[in-house]
């Protein structure tokens, strides 16, 4: 299994919107709808912030969402906000029980 | 509230075996819905999923790791172990446990553990 496709970097001023993609193939990402975004500060474990391509986790702020279209999901940031600032990593099921990661995003916010 | 705790050698010595257990607190590890997973994070670099153990202790791994990879789980003392043999350099990385919940018909990664660095050196 080949690691899912995020581009390396994004940024956004404060009170900006910043969508993050993650590319994958129709045995993952476009096969299922188990597809799942972490937030990481450096230092820190991976923070669930979406599941199910779309869906919040509680007390995830409602400024993060999620979208697929293909074999594509993405990752929405609306009102950009300091504490935004972190690594993010996209996630699918790829079948038979077998899972697989993005590289990672490295969010900036200017 | 589930918490997970990563334990285990921070060394390991090239071709030896890396051990580590995950303990599960506040909550129950014996669970349909849930699979008990590792995931590894080499220094400054992205995440990896190296496999997951049901409480039946069916286990699946990374193919790329499948032939050195081995997690089983010991619902008496609710906790998961990874066992990763003939380590090399490139094995160092912060090494994570986390429950797979698969409540609702989809999966995800949540809690984490902290996470423990093992660096593979003589």
């Amino acid at each position: 299994q080949s690691a899912l496709t995020q581009p390396p970097s994004a940024s956004g001023s404060p009170g900006q919107s910043v969508t993050i993609s993650c590319t994958g193939t129709s045995s993952d990402v476009g096969g299922y709808n188990s597809v799942s975004w972490y937030q990481q500060h450096p230092g820190k474990a991976p923070k669930l912030m979406i599941y199910e391509v779309d869906k919040r986790p509680s007390g995830v702020p409602d400024r993060f969402s999620g979208s697929k279209s293909g074999n594509t999901a993405s990752l929405t940031v609306s009102g950009l906000q300091a504490e935004d600032e972190a690594d993010y990593y996209c996630s699918s099921y790829a079948g038979s029980n077998i899972w697989v990661f993005g590289g990672g995003t490295k969010l900036t916010v200017l | 509230q589930l918490q997970l705790q990563e334990s285990g050698p921070g060394l390991v010595k090239p071709s030896e075996t890396l051990s580590l257990t995950c303990t599960v607190s506040g909550g129950s590890i014996r669970s349909s819905s849930y699979q008990w997973g590792w995931i590894r994070q080499p220094p400054g670099k992205g995440l990896e999923w190296i496999g997951n153990v049901f409480y039946s202790g069916s286990a699946y791994y990374n193919p790329s790791l499948k032939s050195r990879v081995t997690i089983s789980v010991d619902t008496s003392k609710t906790q998961f172990s990874l066992k990763l043999s003939s380590v090399i350099a490139a094995d160092t990385a912060v090494y994570y446990c986390a429950r797979t919940d698969c409540s609702g018909g989809s999966c995800r990664f949540d809690p984490w553990g902290q996470g423990t660095l093992v660096t593979v050196s003589s």
